[in-house]
């Protein structure tokens, strides 16, 4: 079955130092990946997506992630962040024809000064 | 870009009574809609697919019957918990997209449910 697993629950990252979010998938074909943030008590707002194509996708808010087939990998990464970057980090995975969503157990994010 | 409108963002209400959140595309067509839950410090959990028109179908282990959907229009998905009790409470999330673009997931803001 189709899986997405992120191995980090916490991360703590001072503003203006670089992120990285890992991803790791479980999928026979090509994935359809996706990196999302949610704010305390928010919606979700979808960063970016990967269908095919360059395995190099950028997002917005300055992120991007780097699909790696050979490591089953969607990394998302941020060359500097800001305090208002801050949040819960969710990977997710289409796990079928109806478009359902699989989400990784998600990435606390916190940035200090 | 698309939206979509969830009410209530909170809501206490007592238990045994029921709660109606609604989930509403603003300014597309939703021919499907997802309800999750996530409980604190988790992740979203699917509760349910549900295709205007058609019967919702529920994931394994949720109740059809506690959990009540309806997709009676292409802009409205409503999720009702009949007789709630404490351990509903949660935060529950709609996501909507149209026909086959799965490029197009937007989701709701959530509704805070908590029942005393």
């Amino acid at each position: 079955a189709q899986s997405v697993t992120q191995p980090d629950i916490h991360i703590t990252v001072s503003e203006g130092a670089s992120l990285e979010l890992r991803c790791n998938y479980s999928y026979g074909a090509t994935p359809y990946l996706f990196w999302y943030v949610q704010s305390p008590g928010q919606g979700l707002q979808l960063l970016l997506k990967y269908f095919s194509g360059d395995t190099l996708v950028q997002g917005i808010k300055g992120f991007e992630a780097e699909f790696k087939r050979s490591q089953s990998s969607f990394n998302l990464r941020k060359p500097s962040v800001h305090w208002s970057d801050a949040a819960e980090y969710f990977c997710a995975v289409i796990t079928d024809s109806w478009g359902k969503l699989q989400f990784g157990a998600g990435t606390q994010v916190v940035v200090t000064p | 870009g698309a939206v979509v409108s969830q009410h209530p963002s909170r809501v206490i209400c007592k238990s045994g009574t029921s709660v109606k959140i609604e989930c509403r595309s603003l300014d597309f067509q939703a021919t499907t809609m997802f309800w999750y839950r996530q409980f604190p410090k988790q992740s979203l959990m699917l509760m349910a697919t549900s295709n205007e028109g058609s019967k919702a179908t529920y994931e394994q282990g949720v109740e059809k019957d506690k959990f009540l959907i309806n997709h009676a229009s292409l802009t409205l998905s409503t999720l009702t918990v009949t007789s709630a009790h404490p351990e509903d409470s949660s935060f529950y999330i709609c996501s909507a997209t149209a026909g086959s673009e799965f490029h197009g997931y937007t989701f709701g803001s959530g509704t805070r449910l908590t029942v005393v």
